[in-house]
């Protein structure tokens, strides 16, 4: 069955500092891996994806992914984060199978002045 | 382009009340989906239209679930009786094509209360 989970329930970093946010997956074949964000009082906002290619995808708002296949990773990343980064992150996989999306339990990014 | 939009964004009903949560897709998008999010869990599939069919409603907890998408348009999702493990927030998404790499557009959700 394909999974994802994120460690981290709390991610806290300083503003300018960078930021990760943690995501792995597991499912058989190749991966259709999504991040989204939730901004309080809002709908989850799609950030980034990979299919194929490239194993670094750069999406919204700075944010960029490295994809690792033999780590089976899917981190979110950002060189130097702001407040109004602030927000719930959500890593997801497409079921190939179903063409669900299947997400993880999400990450809380606090980012301090 | 509006984007797809839920009413109420908020609901708080007793147990055993019926609720019913709404989802206007963005114009054009044959694909529906709603899901759900308990406190602190994950985001959980409940079902998926293609137009006006239920291409797949594996995830429906139960038979007090009842979603409908009458003319393709929007899309109702009816809980009754509800129970306090409905709460959460309910999302409703929708895609033009059913393209395995294309992302899904996401309402703002519906913070579902039963007490």
């Amino acid at each position: 069955a394909q999974s994802v989970a994120q460690p981290e329930d709390q991610v806290n970093v300083a503003e300018g500092n960078p930021l990760t946010v943690k995501c792995t997956y597991s499912v058989s074949g190749n991966p259709y891996l999504f991040w989204y964000v939730q901004y309080p009082n809002r709908g989850l906002q799609f950030l980034l994806k990979y299919i194929t290619g490239d194993n670094l995808v750069k999406g919204s708002y700075g944010f960029e992914a490295e994809f690792n296949k033999s780590q089976t990773s899917f981190h979110l990343k950002k060189p130097s984060a702001l407040v109004s980064d602030s927000a719930l992150y959500f890593c997801a996989v497409r079921d190939i199978q179903t063409d669900k999306l299947i997400f993880g339990t999400g990450t809380r990014l606090q980012v301090f002045p | 382009e509006a984007g797809v939009t839920q009413f109420p964004s908020h609901s708080v009903i007793e147990k055993g009340q019926t609720v019913t949560l709404r989802c206007d897709p963005i114009s054009g998008h044959d694909n529906l989906y709603w899901y759900r999010r308990v406190m602190g869990k994950e985001i959980k599939f409940l079902l998926h239209f293609v137009k006006e069919s239920k291409q797949d409603e594996s995830g429906m907890p139960n038979n007090r679930f009842l979603a409908e998408r009458t003319g393709g348009t929007y899309s109702t999702l009816k809980v009754q009786p509800a129970e306090l493990e409905d709460s959460g927030v309910y999302f409703c998404a929708s895609s033009q094509e059913r393209v395995k790499g294309s992302p899904l557009h996401f309402g703002n959700g519906t913070r579902l209360t039963v007490t």
